[in-house]
């Protein structure tokens, strides 16, 4: 079965510094991949999804960018963060013609 | 635009009582929906899925059931359990596309002994 690694768990960083966020998955090939935002109170919000390698599409316009280097790894990043880019990011993947997705443990960010 | 709503927002009972948490949804053109579980800090694990065809799906001591006209969903817990305590999200699957999910926004749920 499918596993999701997403590193780091923890992250506290100062408003206006680089982001990067690391998806990895296990156990499948051509997966779809996720990344979800899901703000305090808030319910999880669709940011980005890919379809393959180097194939990104975004959801909401904001401060963050996505890329797909490799089959099974997903990275988000940013340039410069906002206080509003504070959340827990979830990765998750759909495999085939599944119809449900997977999550990731999910990466706590802070920004201060 | 799709919404999805669950009430209540927060419940906390005493061990024993049977629960149900109300989901719904503005667009009845959904493919499926699925309830999820997340425990503080973690991911999500998925409880049920219920197919646009069908209307409940029962697992344990759980049970949801999708009615698409009235745009509603509820997932029932029997029994419930201090390690039931958890936040309970409610999914919709749009039509079409790449898989896109909908979520509301929770109801955390406090079972205590």
């Amino acid at each position: 079965s499918q596993t999701i690694h997403q590193w780091p768990a923890t992250l506290v960083q100062p408003v206006g510094s680089p982001l990067s966020l690391e998806c990895t998955v296990e156990g499948t090939s051509n997966p779809n991949l996720y990344w979800y935002r899901q703000a305090a109170g808030r319910g999880l919000q669709l940011l980005f999804y890919s379809v393959g390698i180097g194939q990104i599409s975004s959801e909401v316009p904001q401060n963050l960018s996505a890329s797909r280097p490799q089959d099974r790894q997903f990275i988000l990043s940013s340039k410069k963060l906002l206080l509003s880019d504070s959340g827990f990011y979830l990765c998750a993947l759909r495999v085939g013609k599944e119809e449900t997705q997977y999550f990731g443990p999910g990466t706590r960010l802070l920004v201060l | 635009k799709q919404e999805v709503t669950q009430i209540p927002a927060a419940l906390s009972v005493p061990e024993g009582e049977n629960l149900v948490l109300n989901c719904s949804f503005t667009d009845s053109a959904i493919y499926n929906l699925q309830w999820f579980r997340q425990d503080p800090g973690k991911g999500l694990t998925s409880l049920l899925l219920i197919q646009s065809s069908q209307r409940e799906q029962t697992s344990g001591r759980l049970n949801a059931s999708l009615d698409k006209s009235s745009g509603r969903s509820t997932l029932y817990i029997a029994a419930s359990q201090p390690g039931d305590s958890a936040t309970y999200l409610c999914a919709v699957y749009l039509r079409g596309g790449y898989n896109k999910l909908i979520f509301g926004a929770g109801t955390r749920l406090a079972v205590h002994p």
